[in-house]
C-alpha cells in the first residue's frame, strides 16, 4: 500500500456516458497528479493540482475534467470519451518543497471505452 | 525531442542472470532521478532517488548509479520476483512548474 487509493480500479462505459474515478491520498502530501498511461507510451501527465491550485493542464481534451476539493482527495471526471481513451489512469502525490519530486502512485483504473 | 530515453526496451534474464538497464536524459540542471518499478496492471513504486554524480543507492538486488548523462540499475543475481517495468524519471519544466518526465520503461523477464 502506498498511501493513495483510486476507484474503481477497473471501469467499462460506452462513448455517450458520464463517470467519475476518484482518487484519495492518505500521505498528507500538498499536490496531485493524474497520467494517462498506454501500451508503449510513457507516462502522459494530464493535470496537476499544488495546493488545491490546477498548475498544468497539458493539452488535454475537455472531454476529460479535474476536480481537486481538497488536499486529499482528486477526481477525474469523463465524458463522452472516444476508444483511444482506454488506457490505465493513474493518480500520484506529492509533497512540493524545494528540491522533493517523489511522487507516489495510487493502483489505477483500468478503463475501457466502448 | 526526448527527455529521458530507456533501454533496453526489454530484457530477458535467465534466474541469477546479472545485467543493467540504462537511462539516458538530456535535461540540464539536473534536480534529480528517479526510479520507479511498476507491476502489470499496477502503478509504479518508487525506488530510488539520485541527486548527483557518482551518487548510488542500494535495494536488496538493485543498485543504481549516475553520472552526468545517463544512469544505471544494476541487478545482481535477480529472481523472477524482479521482473516488471522499471522506469525512470527526471524533473522537467515546460510552463514554469516542474514536475516529473518519464522514459518508456524497460521491461525485465526474469525466468527460472
Amino acid at each position: 500500500e502506498t498511501g493513495v487509493t483510486q476507484t474503481p480500479r477497473h471501469l467499462v462505459m460506452g462513448m455517450t456516458n458520464k463517470k467519475s474515478l476518484k482518487c484519495e491520498q492518505h500521505l498528507g502530501h500538498n499536490a496531485m497528479y493524474w497520467y494517462k498511461q498506454s501500451a508503449k507510451k510513457p507516462l502522459e501527465l494530464m493535470f496537476v493540482y499544488s495546493l488545491e491550485e490546477r498548475v498544468e493542464n497539458n493539452s488535454v481534451p475537455s472531454r476529460f475534467s479535474p476536480e481537486c476539493p481538497n488536499s486529499s482527495h482528486l477526481f477525474l471526471h469523463l465524458h463522452t470519451l472516444q476508444p483511444e481513451d482506454s488506457a490505465l489512469y493513474l493518480c500520484a502525490s506529492s509533497q512540493v518543497e524545494q528540491g522533493a519530486f517523489e511522487q507516489y502512485f495510487g493502483p489505477g483504473t483500468r478503463l475501457t471505452v466502448t | 525531442e526526448d527527455q529521458v530515453t530507456q533501454s533496453p526496451e526489454a530484457l530477458r534474464l535467465q534466474e541469477g542472470e546479472s545485467s543493467s538497464l540504462n537511462c539516458s536524459y538530456t535535461v540540464s540542471g539536473l534536480r534529480g532521478l528517479f526510479w520507479y518499478r511498476q507491476d502489470p496492471g499496477k502503478g509504479p513504486e518508487f525506488l530510488f532517488t539520485l541527486y548527483s554524480a557518482g551518487e548510488e543507492k542500494e535495494k536488496e538486488r538493485l543498485k543504481a548509479t549516475l553520472t552526468k548523462k545517463e544512469s544505471f540499475l544494476h541487478i545482481t543475481a535477480p529472481k523472477p520476483e524482479d521482473s516488471a517495468t522499471y522506469l525512470c524519471a527526471v524533473p522537467f519544466s515546460s510552463s514554469g512548474y516542474s514536475t516529473l518526465t518519464f522514459g518508456k520503461g524497460t521491461m525485465l523477464l526474469v525466468s527460472p
